[in-house]
């Protein structure tokens, strides 16, 4: 069983746009939600990440929004950029467990 | 920052070969995993080792063994290797405790069973 949904499975922007990928988890006792960003040739790494004791968390472009009641939380990308033009994971987790489980994937394309 | 080595980053090997995956960190972190990660099916753990010797099974661990006999190296086993272990393997890597919410991934091995 999947434990965390993730949409779409790709998408193309057009620079300047803003870039929106969602996610929903199964496990109501999920705690934290991190968003990672892999490029071409390189491993994983962590983006952002929220907690579900706030709704939204931005760090520069980069805007986490959580919606608690509907298990769902999702990556909003401002101003997107050639350069963000990557894959995205989301994940769920117990922040005191051993065990992400993370999404499918996105691939983000950004258009000049 | 936390460097995380895998040690090759393209592998073939043959149906029914052993293989071994080797993975390096540099920060002295207790917790490492092996995930695999396949078009379509995200990222997908096999094993965590919380510590020297210690270890428990992932999500997909069947055909798959690890070893950790020092903190800063982590194994993957493949005992047979077989076509649908065709995939890209990541390790990484974190601290158990202040900072454990950030995993460091290597850069992954493409492996490729013929």
């Amino acid at each position: 069983q999947q434990q965390v949904k993730q949409s779409p499975q790709s998408l193309i922007v057009q620079k300047g746009g803003i870039s929106i990928i969602n996610c929903a988890y199964e496990n109501t006792a999920f705690d934290y939600f991190p968003w990672y960003q892999q490029f071409p040739g390189k491993g994983p790494a962590l983006l952002i990440a929220i907690r579900p004791d706030v709704s939204e968390k931005k760090e520069g472009r980069f805007t986490i929004s959580f919606n608690k009641s509907a298990k769902q939380f999702s990556l909003h990308i401002m101003d997107s950029q050639p350069g963000d033009s990557a894959t995205y994971f989301c994940a769920a987790s117990l922040f005191w467990g051993n065990q992400f489980y993370f999404g499918t994937g996105t691939s983000l394309t950004v258009i000049p | 920052d936390v460097k995380v080595t895998q040690s090759s980053r393209y592998l073939v090997k043959r149906t029914g070969e052993k293989v071994f995956l080797e993975c390096v960190q540099d920060m002295d972190h207790e917790n490492m995993f092996w995930y695999r990660q396949d078009p379509g099916l995200g990222l997908r753990l096999i094993y965590f080792s919380y510590d020297v010797k210690m270890k428990e099974k992932g999500d997909i661990p069947e055909g798959y063994s690890v070893s950790r006999e020092k903190k800063e190296r982590f194994s993957l086993i493949l005992e047979s290797a077989s076509t649908n272990q065709t995939s890209m393997y990541l390790c990484a890597s974190r601290s158990p405790g202040q900072g454990r919410e950030k995993l460091f991934f290597g850069s992954g091995t493409q492996l490729s069973v013929l």
